[in-house]
């Protein structure tokens, strides 16, 4: 299947700790997300790409993170000296630039980080 | 107050049940409506996208938006114990690709 594939799918680490997650989207996609999500929250958004570009980033992405998408394929976000705080789901989703279905984005299964 | 509102529950139906789901939200330039139903520790999955109010079905859901009243449904007939999950509602504006959620409501359907 071609669904949006993301790794590692969990990941323990300790604070101060550098992480990084891989997200490979669905072929072809050119758009590609980042949320992060917390127990009994919805997804929050972090930043999007339109191929290589990074086109938005919230305010929720602080200086310890940074995402990347050299030559519009897969993605990386890495946060530097993790905090105990940033345990959570990072979901990575894509979608197609098709006319009448902008923002159809399809989700991983997700990155679940620990921080201890 | 957050831009999307929606009710946590949990939400408990016996199976066979029609099962309705609410969000309400407050920013009038969202024009792009989902929902997802997320599975525990599993990726959200794409159930219903629409752009316009009105109804949308797809098989045992329906979609229904509300522009003027700020309010969303999903309805769910001859609901199933595999339904049981978490139903997030999601939008986005014309201007912009992020997607707000709301913080989901968990269904749990019994035999």
């Amino acid at each position: 299947d071609t669904g949006v594939s993301q790794d590692p799918r969990h990941k323990i680490t300790k604070r101060g700790q550098n992480v990084t997650f891989r997200c490979d989207p669905i072929s072809e996609h050119n758009r590609l997300y980042w949320y992060r999500q917390t127990l009994g929250q919805g997804p929050e958004f972090l930043t999007y790409f339109q191929n290589e570009a990074q086109l938005e980033k919230s305010r929720l992405l602080s200086d310890r993170f940074s995402a990347e998408r050299p030559k519009g394929s897969f993605s990386t976000l890495e946060i530097q000296r993790t905090e105990q705080g940033d345990s959570a789901m990072y979901l990575c989703a894509s979608s197609p630039q098709t006319s009448g279905r902008e923002n159809e984005q399809f989700f991983g299964p997700g990155t679940r980080l620990t921080v201890l | 107050q957050k831009e999307v509102e929606q009710d946590p529950g949990p939400l408990s139906v016996p199976e066979g049940a029609i099962v309705s789901l609410n969000c309400t939200y407050s920013n009038s330039a969202f024009q792009y409506f989902m929902w997802y139903r997320q599975y525990s520790r599993k990726g959200p999955e794409l159930l219903m996208y629409t752009y316009s109010s009105g109804n949308k079905e797809d098989g045992r859901f329906t979609a229904q938006v509300d522009k003027s009243s700020k309010y969303i449904s999903l309805f769910i007939r001859d609901s199933q114990p595999s339904d049981s999950a978490t139903y997030l509602c999601a939008m986005s504006s014309y201007n912009t690709d992020k997607l707000i959620f709301g913080t989901g409501t968990r269904l749990q359907v019994f035999p």
